[in-house]
């Protein structure tokens, strides 16, 4: 069974500095997704940026980007120039490719605090 | 707008209760799915329905039950057979199972 591993519980950044929060996972598949979710204090989740394995760019979205290191099975989240509304926790997700039912195995997450 | 909501936000129920959480979603998504996350943990899928009139069970599927009727809408029943009931419940969707899945607000379920 996969598994999806976020060594950081909490992590502070000052306003408009860049943070990096870490994500590892298990698995033994070749092709497979991964995500970034963010949840704000009103806790619905929302897709900040995916990968998909097979793709050695990384995936950009604005002030968010991601280092994928295949063979090292990390997945980290950068964020630039912080914001106050980057305050949350972050989820790191995997999903198989060939994932029937598109579970998705989240890590336990890393609660972001922004500091003015 | 398009989206997903669930409702209530907030429900409250005596222990031995059956209570129902409500999903709906109106951007014609096909498969729609039930999490559940407890304080300071990530989400656990409970049930998801790839079509109209078929689900699946998740990792956690015990003391819970679903339907799905209509492809707009996927109740959740939590049982009493669910030991512990209380927590946050997140309803997603998604195009179809390849897709990406979208959130809604979710329900903050106490049991006492």
């Amino acid at each position: 069974a996969q598994t999806v591993t976020q060594s950081q519980p909490e992590m502070s950044v000052q306003e408009a500095e860049t943070v990096t929060l870490s994500c590892t996972y298990d698995t033994s598949e070749s092709d497979y997704y991964l995500f970034w979710y963010k949840q704000p204090p009103s806790r619905q989740m929302i897709l900040v940026i995916r990968q998909e394995a097979y793709k050695q760019q990384n995936a950009t979205e604005n002030r968010f980007s991601v280092n994928f290191q295949k063979a090292a099975k990390s997945f980290s989240l950068k964020i630039s120039d912080s914001q106050l509304g980057d305050a949350a926790m972050y989820f790191c997700a995997y999903r198989s490719a060939n994932n029937a039912g598109n579970m998705l195995t989240f890590g336990g997450g890393t609660r972001l605090m922004v500091k003015p | 707008d398009g989206g997903i909501t669930q409702s209530p936000k907030y429900l409250f129920r005596k222990e031995g209760q059956n209570v129902t959480l409500s999903c709906e979603q109106n951007l014609n998504h096909d498969a729609m799915y039930w999490y559940r996350q407890d304080p300071g943990q990530g989400l656990r899928l409970i049930y998801y329905s790839q079509i109209v009139n078929d689900f699946q069970k998740g990792d956690i599927a015990e003391g819970y039950s679903v339907s799905r009727e209509k492809k707009e809408s996927f109740p959740l029943t939590v049982t009493s057979a669910q030991k512990n009931p209380t927590a946050f419940y997140l309803c997603a969707s998604s195009y179809t199972l390849a897709y990406e899945q979208y959130f809604g607000p979710g329900t903050r379920l106490t049991v006492t």
